[in-house]
């Protein structure tokens, strides 16, 4: 069974850093891509960042480019995300959902039950 | 950015009447490959979301056959045959053929 286990999130300040992590498990990690989505408190599903099942590619969406980094540890099974300079409006649930082709991505085939990343001061 | 709509924002159904979702794109998610990339999502209330039919029309592990999804180019429709109470959630469409993936605002389902 695929599951996919985010942690990481809680209060930070505007301006803060967050790592989330995803650990994975029920599957080949090494073998399929991630993604990162987020959900603002009542709000619909943004994309946020994916990155290939060799972790040498990576893609974000254009809001968190250059603050945001994905990265991998597939001796771990885990994804990541660190997030930096933190605004106010990406308070949200980020999930973690895993690629349902080894190749190419943008089928999220599993989600994570998300994990609450709150800004405020 | 490919931008996708969801015009009807809530629907409320009869438990064993029909529904159909529609979803349309700002350019076509036909790939050269031949690949149409579409994707439908449901998230029910506290839930994560969870995927009911990608490409188009293929349905996905576990989903019952009374949801189907149709549709070409920029235009796109999920069916449910004949709604169940369970079957309440908010229902988003998404596109992967081109970066950044999009989703529509999302369907409210409710139940008369």
């Amino acid at each position: 069974e695929v599951q996919l286990v985010e942690s990481g999130g809680g209060l930070v300040q505007p301006g803060g850093s967050l790592r989330l992590s995803c650990a994975a498990s029920g599957f080949n990690f090494s073998n399929y891509g991630m993604s990162w989505v987020r959900q603002a408190p009542g709000k619909g599903l943004e994309w946020v960042s994916a990155i290939s099942r060799s972790g040498n590619k990576t893609y974000y969406a254009d809001s968190v480019k250059a603050r945001f980094t994905i990265s991998r540890d597939s001796s771990k099974s885990t994804l990541y995300l660190q997030m930096k300079s933190l605004r106010v409006g990406e308070t949200a649930i980020y999930y973690c959902a895993k690629e349902g082709a080894v190749v190419g991505i943008g089928y999220l085939q599993y989600w994570g039950q998300g994990t609450l990343v709150t800004v405020s001061s | 950015d490919i931008v996708m709509t969801q015009n009807t924002l809530s629907l409320s159904v009869t438990p064993g009447q029909p529904a159909s979702i529609s979803c349309k794109s700002s350019q076509s998610l036909l790939l050269s490959d031949g690949k149409t990339y579409l994707y439908w999502f449901v998230q029910k209330s506290g839930q994560s979301p969870r995927l009911l039919i990608y490409e188009v029309s293929n349905r996905f592990s576990g989903v019952p056959d009374r949801f189907s999804g149709g549709g070409s180019g920029t235009d796109f429709t999920l069916k449910i045959s004949r709604v169940e109470a369970e079957d309440v959630g908010v229902y988003y469409c998404m596109q992967s053929k081109e970066l950044p993936f999009t989703f529509g605002p999302g369907t409210k389902v409710e139940i008369q």
